[in-house]
């Protein structure tokens, strides 16, 4: 069973561009979790999805980031006309529909993509 | 969810037992425990949960005091690989919040030969 999957893991944008980050969840997982993380800073939440529904956006910038998870394919956190304050590490994490009968279910991460503005 | 206060650092010698405390004083009976590892830079890795029974497994045990208001991560023999950044979290275990996890500084550990 492969783990969260990342990709790119490491991507290089020009201020002004768009940045496009993509996540695959576990296989079974319908939920996930995008975090930021800036240089020497620990790691902020940013957005819960579940299918096709964001279900928690309070740690999202209100402007440049948009966050989706469609019914098929990856989920994708988008920044749009980056700034080098972007520059950072993007976690993913994901984790099972159901919370286990009697006790709570834990969240994977993915290996993070490291955003560079220059 | 309720604030933990761990230690910023603390070093350990390979193979002994390291023991990572952690305060949750504000926790509610409906929190969970959890910690997780963040090994330079890395994804973060969970490591182990617990409500208010100790808990136990391949890599960690959790002990939980019995007012639940701390608690204490055991990595039985460390290793040089636990070099990482270890976070507790408290978080209460509802369908709505899902699994979203709040970081706070952590306890930065390092194994010495």
């Amino acid at each position: 069973n492969a783990g969260v999957m990342q990709n790119p893991r490491h991507l290089v944008r020009r201020r002004g561009q768009e940045a496009r980050l993509r996540c695959s969840p576990m296989k079974g997982h319908s939920h996930v979790y995008w975090y930021r993380q800036l240089p020497e800073e620990g790691l902020k939440f940013m957005v819960y999805l579940q299918k096709e529904n964001i279900i928690d956006e309070s740690g999202m910038p209100k402007e440049r980031f948009s966050a989706e998870f469609p019914k098929e394919g990856p989920s994708i956190l988008r920044i749009q006309q980056v700034v080098r304050g972007d520059s950072a590490a993007y976690f993913c994490a994901s984790s099972k529909t159901r919370l286990r009968r009697g006790g709570d279910t834990e969240a994977f991460f993915g290996q993070g993509t490291r955003l560079t503005v220059v | 969810d309720a604030k933990t206060t761990q230690p910023p650092s603390m070093d350990c010698a390979e193979g002994r037992a390291a023991n990572l405390p952690c305060n949750h004083s504000t926790i509610s009976g409906n929190e969970y425990v959890y910690w997780y590892r963040q090994i330079h830079s890395q994804g973060p890795q969970y490591i182990i949960h617990g409500l208010k029974n100790n808990e136990t497994n391949e890599m960690a045990s959790l002990i939980i005091t019995e007012d639940r208001k701390s608690s204490t991560l055991i990595l039985p023999h460390a290793t040089l690989r636990d070099t990482a950044v270890y976070y507790c979290i408290v978080r209460v275990a509802i369908k709505a919040a899902g699994n979203k996890l709040t970081f706070g500084g952590g306890t930065r550990v390092l194994v010495k030969p």
